[in-house]
């Protein structure tokens, strides 16, 4: 069983709204991302969490502020966005980052609307 | 050299034929390389790894070409459903997190 699963789907928020996504795997795998994706774009690469820490920060904007609860779970918490952060977000987990045939599986993404 | 290159296409094929495209990558001391396949609004799906010379699944086949430093990936017999965008994957430098290309479209057309 290789399933990310991520919540919600889609979601709609103004530039002064709280929010979070959240992903979950049970694959056992102590590396989780996340990545934002606009149309037409790859995967941009945002966070890494390796074994719970937080590993690789692209220098992302506070806006977004990631959580790693425990090992199964990942959370990105969201706060004053902006219209250009509206993409897919998409969480990914693997068995330990940095080994050979370390293998990415992605969740479905948010699709993230910012008005 | 970018660090992943891949022709965007589009790639407008007839059912049945035979494509090929290629990836090409600036770090030469790369180990491991990914394909994933992205359907529209959806999400990555990983089609083959590949750690040595190649991998061949059904009528997917991706080789490797250290000397040249690009890999392909061969897909045989294209039905419709094979439409997609094909991203190429490998790590960026020691054990950093994986850099993808920009993809390559296709269409299978009947």
């Amino acid at each position: 069983d290789t399933e990310v699963t991520q919540t919600p789907k889609h979601l709609v928020m103004g530039m002064t709204n709280k929010k979070s996504l959240k992903c979950e795997q049970h694959m056992g795998h102590r590396a989780m991302y996340w990545y934002k994706q606009k149309a037409k774009k790859p995967p941009e690469l945002m966070f890494v969490y390796s074994y719970e820490k937080l590993s690789i920060n692209e220098s992302v904007p506070s806006r977004f502020s990631p959580e790693c609860p425990n090992s199964s779970l990942l959370n990105l918490h969201l706060h004053a966005l902006q219209p250009e952060d509206s993409a897919l977000y998409l969480c990914a987990s693997s068995q330990e980052q940095g080994t050979l045939t370390d293998t990415q599986y992605f969740g479905p993404g948010t699709r993230l609307t910012v008005l | 050299r970018k660090e992943v290159e891949q022709d965007p296409g589009p790639f407008n094929v007839p059912e049945g034929a035979t494509v090929a495209f290629n990836c090409t990558y600036s770090n030469s001391a790369s180990q491991s390389f990914f394909w994933y396949r992205q359907d529209c609004r959806k999400e990555p799906k990983l089609l083959m790894s590949v750690y040595s010379s190649g991998n061949e699944d059904g009528r997917f086949t991706a080789q490797l070409n250290r000397a040249s430093q690009y890999i392909s990936l061969l897909i045989r017999d294209s039905k419709l459903s094979d439409s997609a965008t094909y991203l190429c994957a490998l790590p960026n430098s020691g054990n950093t997190p994986l850099v993808f290309g920009k993809g390559t479209r296709l269409s299978v057309i009947a």
